[in-house]
């Protein structure tokens, strides 16, 4: 079974507007942490934000935010007002502390933001 | 500044042929790895090592093969047993965690194309 799940391929979103990609995990582990990506068209990986498992709120950084919904296994990124620089992919990632250290990988979103 | 340095950024492979790339960090980071990824895929582990002169295999070592005889460096050989080794190769490292909280950092990659 997938662990990590990224049900959206592909989403076109006009400049501006707030978008958010989702992502699913499954796991039995209580102690997890839940990472996301970006990888632009130049093909490194840039890290975003991270949730911790225990952690009370929900994770903020500038534009992007983590929705985090613990009892229904879900972590969606929130970009806001988007920009033409956010096209890029985006992986959602996880890991358990009984992972040997590392990280579970969804398939990835490509963003492509509309001028 | 630490960081991680992939070479080449692109490098081109006869039929038959190994082919070595390079993977070098700074960050003392203990462990490191090794990840394939196909147009438009997500990540897919090759091998990994979280201590010098140790390594595992990931989810598809074969026709790969590394080494880690210091801690700054692991390398990634191809050899002419990967039948299809066109791809987009990336090199990450973390540190060994003591919780969930570290994500991984990344090389800006190798381009590999069979010619």
């Amino acid at each position: 079974a997938q662990k990590i799940t990224q049900t959206q391929p592909g989403m076109f979103v006009q400049e501006k507007e707030a978008v958010t990609l989702d992502c699913t995990y499954d796991t039995s582990d209580p102690s997890y942490g839940l990472f996301w990506y970006k990888q632009p068209s130049s093909g490194e990986m840039i890290f975003l934000i991270y949730q911790g498992s225990y952690d009370q709120q929900n994770a903020t950084e500038g534009r992007y935010s983590l929705n985090f919904q613990k009892a229904r296994k879900s972590a969606n990124l929130v970009i806001s007002a988007s920009q033409l620089g956010d096209s890029a992919m985006y992986f959602c990632a996880m890991r358990e502390m009984d992972s040997n250290y590392q990280l579970i990988w969804g398939a990835g979103t490509k963003l492509i933001i509309k001028p | 500044d630490g960081g991680i340095t992939q070479s080449p950024k692109y490098l081109f492979r006869k039929e038959g042929q190994n082919v070595t790339l390079s993977c070098e960090q700074n960050l003392n980071h203990d462990a490191m790895y090794w990840y394939r990824q196909d147009p438009g895929q997500g990540l897919r582990l090759i091998y990994y090592s979280q201590i010098v002169n140790d390594f595992q295999k990931g989810d598809i070592a074969e026709g790969y093969s590394v080494s880690r005889e210091k801690k700054e460096s692991f390398p990634l050989t191809v050899t002419s047993a990967q039948k299809n080794p066109t791809a987009f190769y990336l090199c990450a490292s973390s540190l060994i965690p003591q919780g969930t909280g570290y994500g991984y950092t990344f090389g800006s990659g190798t381009r590999l194309t069979v010619v």
